[in-house]
C-alpha cells in the first residue's frame, strides 16, 4: 500500500502557484519523496524528488519538513496544461526501486 | 528529449490469446519496468529488469506474465493467455544508473480482451 497521503482534488487559478500538499509520517530515514504527475491517461511523468532538503527544478520546487513527515509540491505559475494527478511517492531510492502509487490528487486549473 | 517508446499504442484481442506488448526504453538506460493501471484505478507495478534478469515482480506477474530484451533495444511483456480482467493501460519504463531524474515512462498500450 502507499504510504502516502493526499487530499482527492484542489484547484486553482491559472498563473497562480499550486501548492499540492502530502503526507507521509512513516517515512523511513532512507526513503525519498518523489513526485509524478499523470495527465489524462498518459504515462506518468517525473516531476521531482527529494530526501530533505528542499529541491527545485524547471517543472517545481519541493519543500520537505524538518521532520520529514509531510511535504508540499509548488508549481510557481500554474497552467491550464498543468491539469492532472499528482502522485506523491516514498521509496528508497536506486533505480530499481518500485513505485507504489497511491490515488493521488487531481489538481484542475481553471482559466 | 529522449522518449520511451510502446507500441502499438491500443491492441484488442480474444480472450485466451497470447499478446506482446513492445517497449523501446531510453538507449542508454539500464533499467527496465512495467506498470499496469486498470481503468479508473491506480498504477501498479508489475516487474523489474536489470542486467538481463526479473529483479523484482507483484503478485500480479504470476506464471501467465513473461518479460524479455531479445536485443539491445526492445523490451518485451508477454501475456500467454489473456483473460478479460488484463484488460488495462501497459506502461512501459526505463531508468539510468543514478537514477537522477526518475523513471521515464512511455505512453503506454492500452490493451482491450474481448
Amino acid at each position: 500500500d502507499a504510504k502516502t497521503t493526499q487530499p482527492p482534488s484542489m484547484d486553482c487559478a491559472e498563473g497562480r502557484a499550486a501548492n499540492l500538499p502530502c503526507n507521509h509520517s512513516t517515512i523511513s530515514g532512507n526513503e525519498y519523496v518523489y513526485w509524478y504527475r499523470q495527465i489524462h491517461s498518459q504515462g506518468p511523468q517525473y516531476i521531482i524528488h527529494g530526501l530533505k532538503n528542499n529541491e527545485t527544478n524547471e517543472m517545481a520546487s519541493l519543500i520537505i519538513t524538518e521532520d520529514r513527515k509531510s511535504s508540499t509540491l509548488i508549481l510557481p505559475h500554474a497552467t491550464l496544461r498543468d491539469t492532472a494527478v499528482y502522485y506523491c511517492i516514498v521509496s528508497e531510492s536506486g533505480a530499481n526501486s518500485k513505485l507504489t502509487f497511491g490515488k493521488g490528487i487531481t489538481l484542475s486549473v481553471r482559466p | 528529449e529522449p522518449e520511451v517508446t510502446q507500441t502499438p499504442s491500443h491492441q484488442v484481442t480474444q480472450m485466451g490469446q497470447e499478446v506482446i506488448l513492445r517497449c523501446v526504453p531510453i538507449s542508454n538506460h539500464l533499467y527496465f519496468y512495467w506498470y499496469r493501471q486498470i481503468l479508473g484505478q491506480k498504477v501498479e507495478f508489475l516487474v523489474s529488469f536489470y542486467n538481463n534478469e526479473i529483479s523484482e515482480k507483484s503478485e500480479i506477474f504470476d506464471d501467465q506474465f513473461s518479460v524479455e530484451r531479445p536485443d539491445g533495444s526492445n523490451f518485451t511483456l508477454k501475456i500467454r493467455s489473456t483473460k478479460l480482467e488484463d484488460s488495462a493501460m501497459y506502461f512501459c519504463a526505463s531508468s539510468e544508473e543514478g537514477f537522477n531524474y526518475g523513471y521515464t515512462f512511455g505512453s503506454g498500450t492500452r490493451l482491450t480482451v474481448v
